[in-house]
């Protein structure tokens, strides 16, 4: 069964960095591209980043680009967010998001965490 | 950047009715790489539809989608009370991988 569990949540001032972490089980991670998606609070899903199953390819949202960086260890089974000069507006559950199927690089999500939740306050 | 439009933005309907939930997209989805997720509080997303129209693996055949041009349609036959939740969609094919700003189906 599928496991997606993000860590390294909580307040941190504007302009401050953050790393969110995602640990994953129950299938190879290796093999699957994958993704972090947010929700702000009362707003609906947005799509931050995506890196494929061998961390060649990453791609961003406009409104993260250069500020936020995807990354993966495939020897530990660990999905990285690493974010900073962090906004206001970056406030948000971010969830941990595994594609549908191995190979490919759409974003079609197959399996999400539970979320960890950034709150960007001075 | 593909932008989608999510309709109505809330849906009041009873158990037992049929739900029409639009999504329309500013420009062609090659291939229909439009997708549907259900999202209830305190839950993670799940995904209902990929390819506009092909259920995901467990979803009831109650659940069906559709495509006429950029005009996405997700179909749901009959209300349970299980289906009372926030609809989305998001085209999955090239990024920015954009969703709509859902639809929030209640009682």
């Amino acid at each position: 069964q599928v496991h997606l569990v993000e860590s390294g949540g909580g307040v941190v001032q504007p302009g401050r960095s953050l790393r969110l972490s995602c640990a994953a089980s129950g299938f190879t991670f290796s093999s699957y591209a994958m993704l972090w998606v947010r929700q702000a609070p009362g707003k609906g899903l947005e799509w931050v980043a995506i890196i494929s199953s061998d961390g060649v390819n990453r791609y961003y949202a406009d409104s993260v680009k250069g500020r936020f960086t995807i990354s993966r260890d495939n020897s530990k089974n660990t999905l990285f967010l690493q974010m900073s000069g962090l906004r206001a507006e970056d406030a948000a559950l971010y969830y941990c998001a595994k594609r549908v199927s191995p190979g490919g690089t759409s974003a079609l999500v197959g399996s999400w965490g539970q979320g960890t939740l950034v709150t960007v306050s001075s | 950047e593909i932008v989608l439009t999510q309709s109505p933005g809330t849906l009041s309907l009873s158990p037992g009715e049929r739900a029409t939930l639009s999504c329309r997209a500013t420009q062609i989805i090659d291939n229909n790489y439009l997708a549907w997720y259900q999202h209830k509080p305190g839950q993670a997303p799940g995904l209902l539809i990929s390819d506009a129209s092909i259920r995901a693996t467990g979803i009831p055949d109650r659940f069906s989608g559709s495509v006429s041009g950029t005009d996405f349609t997700l179909t749901i036959s009959r209300l349970e009370p299980e289906d009372f939740a926030v609809y989305y969609c998001q085209q999955y094919g090239w990024a920015p991988y954009t969703f709509g700003q859902g639809t929030k189906l209640e009682i």
